[in-house]
């Protein structure tokens, strides 16, 4: 079975500064990843996804993530942090594209962004 | 337009009752998701559906969690019996297909006192 690791519970940033959420995954055959972002009462929003193709993978909002197979390992990074950026971050990952999108969630990594 | 819509946004019931949470998905979506997400804890799979069936159930902790879909939209999640353990966040998504980036609505918040 698949599953996720995200380390560090709490990142927290100054405003301008470089964002780097980490996450982990094992899963015995290629896998698709995923970064969510939570922010406080809404709903889970997509901010970027790896199926195939291009390791380096571009998000909304200035994010992006790349794929490293040999590490298993997909990182999501930012270069310059916004306050607007403070909000949960969980790193998913699935196997079965066509048949119940089983999603396997990290725990989430709470991003603060300070003035 | 419109996403996914879930009902109640709070829900606070006693130990040992019964509860409906209700989900409405994107018109003409055809999968559809419930999740379970506790404090500090990423969401948990519970059930998917493709149209009116569960293809996958294999999340749904017990025999006191049930779902339905029965037309094909609208989706809702009954608890049994009710304990203070399935206090959580109950998420909901749809995608346009299986396979599909999921959308997800803002939850229903459960507490089981």
């Amino acid at each position: 079975a698949q599953s996720v690791t995200q380390l560090g519970s709490h990142v927290s940033v100054s405003e301008g500064a470089l964002v780097l959420l980490r996450c982990n995954y094992s899963s015995s055959v290629p896998p698709y990843l995923f970064w969510y972002v939570q922010y406080p009462n809404q709903g889970l929003q997509l901010l970027l996804k790896y199926t195939t193709g291009a390791t380096l993978v571009k998000g909304i909002n200035g994010f992006e993530a790349e794929f490293k197979k040999s590490e298993t390992s997909f990182h999501l990074t930012k270069p310059s942090a916004h306050m607007s950026d403070a909000a949960e971050y969980f790193c998913a990952v699935t196997l079965r594209r066509n048949y119940g999108q089983n999603f396997v969630f990290g725990p989430g990594t709470r991003l603060s962004v300070l003035p | 337009g419109a996403g996914v819509s879930q009902t109640p946004s709070n829900k606070v019931t006693e130990k040992g009752k019964y509860v409906e949470l209700r989900c409405d998905p994107i018109s003409g979506h055809t999968a559809l998701y419930w999740y379970r997400q506790s404090l500090g804890q990423g969401p948990e799979f519970l059930i998917y559906f493709q149209g009116t069936g569960a293809a996958d159930d294999s999340g749904l902790p017990n025999d006191r969690f049930f779902a339905v879909r029965p037309e094909g939209s609208v989706s809702t999640l009954k608890i049994q019996r009710t304990e203070r353990g399935d206090s959580a966040v109950y998420l909901c998504a749809s995608s346009l297909t299986s396979g599909d980036t999921q959308y997800f609505g803002p939850g229903t918040r459960l507490t089981v006192l």
